[in-house]
């Protein structure tokens, strides 16, 4: 597609259900990231893809959160049994290295909001 | 620990004079600082960034200076313009070893600029 989505746009849970959030990255980019930005805080690093691997996955707050990228595209990103502190704007970026100045295009993020 | 820091959590201006958005970093591997725009319900959008052997780089009404020795760069924006109103992201990486082109960014300026 011409940018890169992410659904559902916004998402109402309560605490302790399980949540899937997708990112449909820009077609040929192999490169995938996931942020997330709580209440009054930048973007903080989840979790990278490159193809199908995820070299770094050091920015996942605990193993309640998972990720998979299938196909060097779709990335959906679950959170099970979340909390009210997973409440944050969850934002996927896909790159490509070619274009310089990281080439990060954002999709328009996830709302959460865990009651 | 916050390795990039916005310490300006807002910034009012009047349309037609400068603004400035000051980010200050911690982490001396950093080489490599970009600005990004954020509209709300919108994901962020690059402006404009600056690699760490410059001291200043240009893009039209927009200006980023890097100072080096003191850990700090500044985004001057010439004339302001209504349009101009968002929050601004600084972010920063570091280029090779485990870096996979990971963004530090900071917690966002919100800049109104007003008619």
């Amino acid at each position: 597609g011409a940018g890169v989505s992410q659904s559902p746009s916004n998402k109402v849970t309560e605490k302790g259900k399980d949540v899937e959030l997708r990112c449909d990255p820009i077609s040929g980019h192999t490169a995938l990231y996931w942020y997330r930005q709580s209440l009054g805080q930048g973007l903080e690093f989840l979790i990278y893809f490159q193809g199908n691997s995820a070299p770094d996955k050091s920015g996942l707050p605990s193993d309640r959160f998972s990720a998979e990228r299938t196909g060097g595209s779709v990335s959906t990103l679950t959170i099970q049994r979340t909390q009210q502190e997973d409440s944050a704007v969850y934002l996927c970026a896909s790159v490509n290295w070619g274009m310089g100045d990281y080439g990060y295009t954002f999709g328009s993020g996830t709302r959460l909001t865990v009651v | 620990d916050q390795q990039v820091k916005q310490n300006s959590p807002s910034l009012s201006v009047q349309e037609g004079r400068i603004s400035i958005l000051n980010c200050d970093y911690t982490n001396s591997m950093f080489d490599y600082f970009l600005w990004y725009k954020k509209y709300p319900a919108e994901g962020p959008t690059f402006l404009i960034s600056i690699s760490s052997i410059k001291d200043k780089n240009e893009d039209g009404r927009f200006t980023v200076f890097l100072n080096k020795s003191a850990k700090h760069l500044s985004l001057h924006i010439v004339p302001s313009q209504p349009g101009d109103s968002a929050v601004y992201f600084c972010a920063a990486s570091s280029a090779g070893g485990t870096s996979y082109g990971k963004l530090t960014f900071g917690q966002g300026t919100i800049l109104t600029v007003h008619p």
